[in-house]
């Protein structure tokens, strides 16, 4: 098993560009997330999925769409890049059972110049 | 509003110290705490978690302590090797039906030979 696996490991993008993260699962998990994690700041929530076709806002939504149209994908897009969306992301899943553990992936690390 | 409080920041000790990283809640509804080691370069994993019905767990050199009526829970990591250098988060979340993982914003942690 693979685990959740990120694509692209490292990008870089100008103010303005767009882009499309993927994160993949062989877990069969039904839960799904994107994090970003900033020096200081922790791990911070930007949407998540209980299901196929379904997601919902985290704590820092703005910027930033989602789409999970196969249960073992979960996609972030970035349509128009800030320099403020440079972070380190971070996709993770869970069973739908209690405590539902998260299962992070190697993370993206994306500059936006 | 952040939800989990987590100190210190960083910390460093001499190999075989205690390092003690503390963390203090407000919402009543979490009842489970996990915490998550993250190595540089990867995603967190999860290290060791507890629920509010005991008010300790030891895992190997790891141990959670928990204090329901202070909101509290610290972790406590024995015999520290240089080996266990890396970012602790703690987290929390209730489990009584669906919810995010709040986690805490890190704890960098340094154990010298």
């Amino acid at each position: 098993n693979a685990g959740v696996t990120q694509t692209p490991k490292f990008r870089v993008l100008k103010t303005g560009q767009s882009m499309t993260l993927l994160c993949a699962q062989d877990m069969n998990h039904e839960y799904m997330y994107w994090y970003r994690q900033d020096p200081g700041m922790g791990l911070r929530l930007i949407h998540y999925s209980v299901g196929e076709g379904t997601t919902a806002k985290g704590e820092v939504p703005d910027g930033y769409n989602v789409s999970r149209l196969k249960k073992q994908n979960f996609l972030l897009g970035l349509e128009s890049a800030a320099p403020s969306q440079t972070s380190v992301y971070f996709c993770a899943s869970s069973p739908h059972v209690a405590p539902y553990e998260q299962y992070f992936g190697p993370g993206t690390r994306l500059t936006v110049t | 509003q952040q939800q989990v409080k987590q100190s210190p920041q960083s910390l460093i000790v001499q190999k075989g110290g205690i390092p003690i990283i503390n963390c203090a809640y407000e919402n009543t509804a979490f009842d489970y705490f996990p915490w998550y080691q993250q190595f540089p370069g990867k995603g967190p994993a999860l290290l060791i978690a507890i629920r509010p019905d005991v008010s300790e767990k030891k895992e190997g050199r790891f141990t959670i302590s928990f204090n329901k009526s202070a909101k509290q829970f610290s972790l406590h990591i024995m015999d520290s090797q240089p080996g266990d250098s890396a970012t602790y988060f703690c987290a929390a979340s209730s489990t009584g039906g669906y919810s995010t993982l709040t986690f805490g914003k890190g704890t960098m942690l340094l154990v010298s030979p």
